[in-house]
């Protein structure tokens, strides 16, 4: 069965540095997002990705976060300038439909990103 | 403010039991809702989804129910397995684009 990959699983940056995550989403689907979890709490949304731009995003998706799709298969959430706050799991997710219709998302296992 | 809470935070049963997770949101609109399971490090799994107009469904062990009028749905899990263990999360779309909302999630362990 078709699944969304990611790299690397566990990533270890200090405060300041930039880093890059990524996503192989599953190859037919056509939209993409990323969300978060801090440890210990809930899933969070970050955005959401649609025919090569930005289809919505949370108030947690700020100026030091960009997505990009460089070419027909990744799928890539850099964090220019990370903050120990930024520590936490990263999950990518596709779908073949937008999330108010009846199709499941699809998840990665995540990136544990650690800031120190 | 879309809100989805769960209940119990976390639960004990025996391998073999029955248990059901509940889950109520405050999402408006709404257009649906989903169970997913998140085995420990690992990526959300869905298990159900469900749109206003369906009351029940059903995969495999797990059978989630949704009363769209009190907003309010359950997670019902049938022979449980220790391979059940995990936390069980319910997500609820708003109807608008991708900012689903997931609740903070049931803890489940299933003890032989």
């Amino acid at each position: 069965e078709p699944e969304v990959t990611q790299t690397p699983s566990h990533q270890v940056t200090q405060m300041g540095q930039e880093v890059i995550l990524r996503c192989v989403p599953i190859s037919n689907h056509l939209y993409f997002y990323w969300y978060r979890q801090i440890l210990g709490q809930k899933v969070e949304f970050l955005v959401s990705f649609y025919n090569n731009e930005i289809s919505e995003k949370s108030e947690i998706f700020d100026d030091q976060f960009s997505v990009e799709r460089p070419d027909g298969s990744n799928f890539t959430l850099k964090i220019r300038s990370t903050k120990l706050e930024d520590s936490a799991m990263y999950f990518c997710a596709s779908s073949d439909v937008g999330a108010s219709y009846n199709s499941p998302l699809h998840f990665g296992n995540g990136t544990r990103l650690t800031v120190t | 403010k879309n809100q989805v809470e769960q209940s119990p935070q976390s639960l004990i049963i025996l391998e073999g039991k029955n248990c059901t997770l509940q889950c109520n949101y405050t999402v408006s609109p709404f257009s649906n809702l989903r169970w997913y399971k998140q085995d420990t490090g690992r990526g959300p799994v869905s298990l159900t989804i469900m749109t206003f107009s369906e009351n029940t469904k059903s995969n495999g062990r797990y059978t989630a129910t949704l009363d769209a009028d009190t907003k309010q749905s359950s997670l019902h899990i049938t022979a449980s397995q220790l391979s059940d263990s995990a936390s069980y999360i319910c997500v609820v779309s708003p109807g608008g684009y991708q900012k689903v909302t997931f609740g903070t999630g049931t803890k489940l362990q299933v003890i032989p």
